[in-house]
């Protein structure tokens, strides 16, 4: 049973617009949420977080928005540059979790020049 | 600052045979986790450890898998025997002793035959 899950596999954008990556959880414990970036051949890596006492933060062009009564967050890439194609995980800690976060499937994200 | 360290890169063994995998977390580090990634299961936690004592393993497939931390710099996942399923890519993580993000090393990819 999957505790975060992202439902769009893939997403294609135009280079310059918005890119929005989204994200549903289960569990309404979880208090701490995480977005990594993956290359291929490359381990992910962080790219933004949010508290649940928060419902934004926001880091340069990367924006993380949270709807705790929806169980929802979503990543806010804008302007998107052909060099944050990559496919993008939603982490997920807290709620019994032990310290280890729970992972979703992720997004491939493409950015067309 | 040397980041997550794996080796090998890259294993291609033959069904029936040990593998070990090797993990140097990032100094002062004092959490470390294992990963595998699979396109059907996405990015599944193994087990980790905390100050070198394994904490949950509960994600473990079988008896054929083990992990090891002997010290606080290093860390071994070894599957004995290796099947054709167990193909993948296996990542290790740390993590500081405050906050929540994990570092991700650069995985290993794993070929059973």
């Amino acid at each position: 049973d999957q505790q975060v899950k992202q439902n769009s596999p893939s997403l294609s954008v135009q280079e310059g617009r918005i890119s929005i990556l989204n994200c549903d959880y289960t569990n309404s414990m979880f208090d701490y949420f995480l977005w990594y970036k993956k290359y291929p051949a490359e381990g992910p890596t962080f790219l933004i977080s949010i508290s649940s006492i928060k419902d934004k933060n926001e880091d340069g062009r990367f924006t993380v928005f949270l709807n705790k009564s929806a169980k929802h967050l979503s990543l806010h890439i804008v302007p998107s540059q052909p060099g944050d194609s990559a496919v993008y995980f939603c982490a997920a800690s807290g709620g019994g979790s032990q310290g280890n976060l729970i992972f979703g499937k992720g997004t491939k994200l493409s950015v067309k020049p | 600052d040397a980041g997550v360290i794996q080796s090998p890169r890259h294993e291609v063994t033959e069904m029936g045979q040990e593998v070990t995998l090797r993990c140097k977390p990032i100094s002062g580090h004092n959490s470390l986790f294992w990963y595998r990634q699979t396109m059907m299961r996405g990015l599944e936690l193994l087990i980790y450890f905390n100050n070198n004592v394994p904490i949950d393993d509960s994600g473990m497939p079988e008896d054929r898998f083990s992990a090891k931390m002997p010290n606080a710099s290093f860390s071994t996942l070894k599957i004995q025997p290796s099947e054709p399923r167990d193909s993948a890519v296996y990542f290790c993580a740390s993590k500081r002793p405050t906050g929540n993000e994990q570092f991700f090393g650069p995985g290993t990819r794993l070929t059973v035959l």
